[in-house]
Formats: structure tokens, C-alpha cells, sequence
């Protein structure tokens, strides 16, 4: 079974700096999915980024990006710029890739993150 | 033009009662789900079905039983609610397609059992 770690419960962040939020997740499987989502207070899951295992780059999404380390099994999240309106709850999730729609969502704690003005 | 659409949002009931709640997607995906959020805020997958079959039921207890009348709809009804059924609960589509398998979530449906 994989698991997926979120070891930080909060962060706090100056507005326009930088945040990296940690993510570990443990997995016999050699192709899979890494996702990020975020919920806001409006509860609405929403996604951040996704990276393909087999894909070497890092995957990046404007001012978010992450640092995917496969052999360490560490998947992190770069938040440049930071705004208020990524005040939200993140988390990270995991998904081994299973033809024939057998593709659930393992899910880690969750980190909130609040930007300060 | 919303996506993944829940209905409703909120709901409020006392233990014992029977509840639905819809879930309904424009994004013509193949696959749709449910998940359970608690109130540590941890998500777990309840089920997944493709094309109007039941694919995952990831040890979800019987008084949940998830319907899909076709491929764009999936409603999960609850008997005998219990107050550990309080939790918000997220319907999620996604195209079976490899490559292609992010999984778009609906808003959410805050269930409260007293």
C-alpha cells in the first residue's frame, strides 16, 4: 500500500517570499502520478500540479513549481511570490497508474498555509 | 458552466434517516468518484465506477451504497446515518485515458449528523 507523509501541520509565509512545502510519500511502484491540491476556506479542491514519475523535469505551473526526487521519494512544492490567495490548506497525493479506472487518490495530511500581509 | 457540481452543499439531519447526495459532471469523463473528508480534514476514496460500473469500494460499510445512472452522474445514498458520517463528502471525475487522469473534484457536501 502506498503512503504519503506531510510531516509540517502549518506554515507561514510573508507575502511575495517564498515557501517550499515538504511531501514524502512511499510506494513499491515504478509508474505513478504525484499531485498537489489545494482547499481554500471555500472548501473547493483544487489542483495545484501534477508530475508524471517517468518524467524527469520538475513540473512547474507559474509561480508554483516542485522539486521531484524519485529516488528519495520526495515530492515538494515551490510557491514563489507568495499571495494572499494562496492562504489554503495543501495537500499532496498519490496515484500508481492502474488501467481500467482503478486510480484512487491516496491522500497525505495536509499542510495549512497562511500568507501574511 | 460548473465542471463537477454536488448537490446539496449542505445538509443537516438528525441519526437514523436516510440521505442522497448528487453529483453530476459536464467534463465528459468516463470515471467518477467519491471521497470522504473527516474532520481531521483527511481525504480517503469511498468508491470509483466507469461507465456506470462500480470499480473501487474500498471498504465502505453497506448503509453507503453509490448509484450511477449513467456515466455523467454518480449519487452515493446513506442509511441509518450514523454521527460518524459527519464529514464532507467530494465527488471527483476523471477521463480514463492514460496520460490523462487527474481527477477534478466537486465542491463539496458538508454533512452533519445529530
Amino acid at each position: 500500500a502506498q503512503t504519503v507523509t506531510q510531516s509540517q501541520p502549518e506554515m507561514s509565509v510573508q507575502e511575495a517570499e517564498t515557501v517550499t512545502l515538504s511531501c514524502t510519500y512511499d510506494t513499491s511502484e515504478s509508474n505513478y502520478y504525484l499531485f498537489w491540491y489545494k482547499q481554500p476556506p471555500s472548501r473547493q479542491m483544487i489542483l495545484v500540479i501534477r508530475q508524471e514519475a517517468y518524467k524527469q523535469q520538475n513540473a512547474t505551473e507559474n509561480r508554483f513549481s516542485v522539486n521531484f526526487q524519485k529516488a528519495a521519494k520526495s515530492f515538494s512544492l515551490k510557491i514563489s511570490d507568495s499571495q494572499l490567495g494562496d492562504t489554503a490548506m495543501y495537500f499532496c497525493a498519490f496515484m500508481k497508474h492502474v488501467a481500467g479506472a482503478n486510480s484512487k487518490l491516496t491522500f497525505g495530511k495536509g499542510i495549512t498555509l497562511s500568507v501574511r500581509p | 458552466d460548473t465542471a463537477v457540481s454536488q448537490t446539496p452543499k449542505y445538509l443537516v439531519t438528525q441519526m437514523g434517516n436516510d440521505k442522497s447526495i448528487k453529483c453530476e459532471q459536464n467534463l465528459g469523463h468516463d470515471t467518477m468518484y467519491w471521497y470522504k473528508q473527516d474532520s481531521k480534514k483527511f481525504l480517503k476514496i469511498m468508491f470509483s465506477y466507469n461507465n456506470k460500473e462500480l470499480i473501487i469500494n474500498e471498504t465502505v460499510p453497506n448503509r453507503f451504497s453509490p448509484k450511477s445512472p449513467d456515466k455523467a452522474h454518480l449519487n452515493l445514498h446513506i442509511n441509518s446515518l450514523e454521527l460518524g458520517d459527519s464529514a464532507v463528502y467530494f465527488c471527483a471525475s476523471s477521463q480514463d485515458r492514460a496520460g490523462v487522469e487527474t481527477q477534478y473534484f466537486g465542491p463539496g457536501t458538508r454533512l452533519l449528523v445529530l
